[in-house]
């Protein structure tokens, strides 16, 4: 079975550019979630959806970003216009519906803003 | 509100040697915490978790630990550290937001080298 995958793994862009970051689930699990780190920080919570509806998105850092999740299958993770400070590694995770307990997470991918 | 702590942001130990990563966890309710391991260039892979039941779990690559709640502790034990059990190791913490919604709560990491 497939893990939890994401693309790109590496981005450069510049300061104003948009970047959108892709992840896909493992098959069969409602919900998804993306984490950021930046570096040398802890791990943060960005948003989790359940299905294609957005659960909870109380980490979002501010309206540059949107995260949609087509179908209920792939999600993605749009900056727009990117800032120096989004620079980081932004992990997607996902777990099985319900009380799923274990979330497994995605390679992440490291995005750095000149 | 739930938090969690882990001493250290670098550890190191001999190859052969125990490991000891410490982690401390603050819960208003019965926590579900969790070891998560990354080697370098790869991504998150969970090592181990707790619960409910058994306070001392099992889990890949001989790593363990010990669920102590009288001192709100997660601590991540290997009896004999291998070259290749370095990496970055992340204790973290459920929060429930709501009914059948989580988030997971996260230390700051700490970096495991082995020495040969």
């Amino acid at each position: 079975e497939a893990g939890v995958t994401q693309f790109p793994s590496h981005s450069v862009i510049e300061k104003g550019q948009t970047v959108t970051l892709r992840c896909d689930p493992i098959s069969g699990h409602d919900n998804l979630y993306w984490y950021r780190r930046v570096m040398g920080k802890e791990i943060k919570f960005l948003l989790h959806f359940v299905k294609e509806s957005k659960q909870d998105e109380s980490g979002m850092p501010n309206n540059r970003f949107l995260a949609e999740r087509t179908g209920g299958t792939y999600s993605t993770l749009k900056v727009q216009p990117a800032e120096l400070e989004d620079s980081g590694v932004y992990f997607c995770a996902s777990s099985q519906g319900g009380v799923g307990v274990t979330q497994y997470f995605g390679p992440g991918t490291r995005l750095t803003v000149l | 509100a739930q938090s969690v702590t882990q001493l250290g942001s670098h550890v190191s130990v001999s190859e052969g040697a125990l490991v000891l990563l410490r982690c401390n966890y603050s819960s208003s309710v019965p926590p579900y915490l969790f070891w998560y391991v990354q080697y370098p260039n790869q991504g998150l892979q969970l090592l181990l978790k707790y619960t409910t039941g058994a306070t001392l779990v099992k889990g890949i690559n001989g790593f363990e630990a010990e669920f102590k709640k009288s001192e709100t502790s997660f601590h991540l034990t290997k009896p004999s550290a291998h070259m290749s059990d370095a990496a970055e190791y992340f204790c973290a913490v459920r929060k429930r937001v709501m009914v059948s919604n989580y988030q997971l709560i996260w230390g700051a990491g700490t970096k495991l080298i082995i020495k040969p």
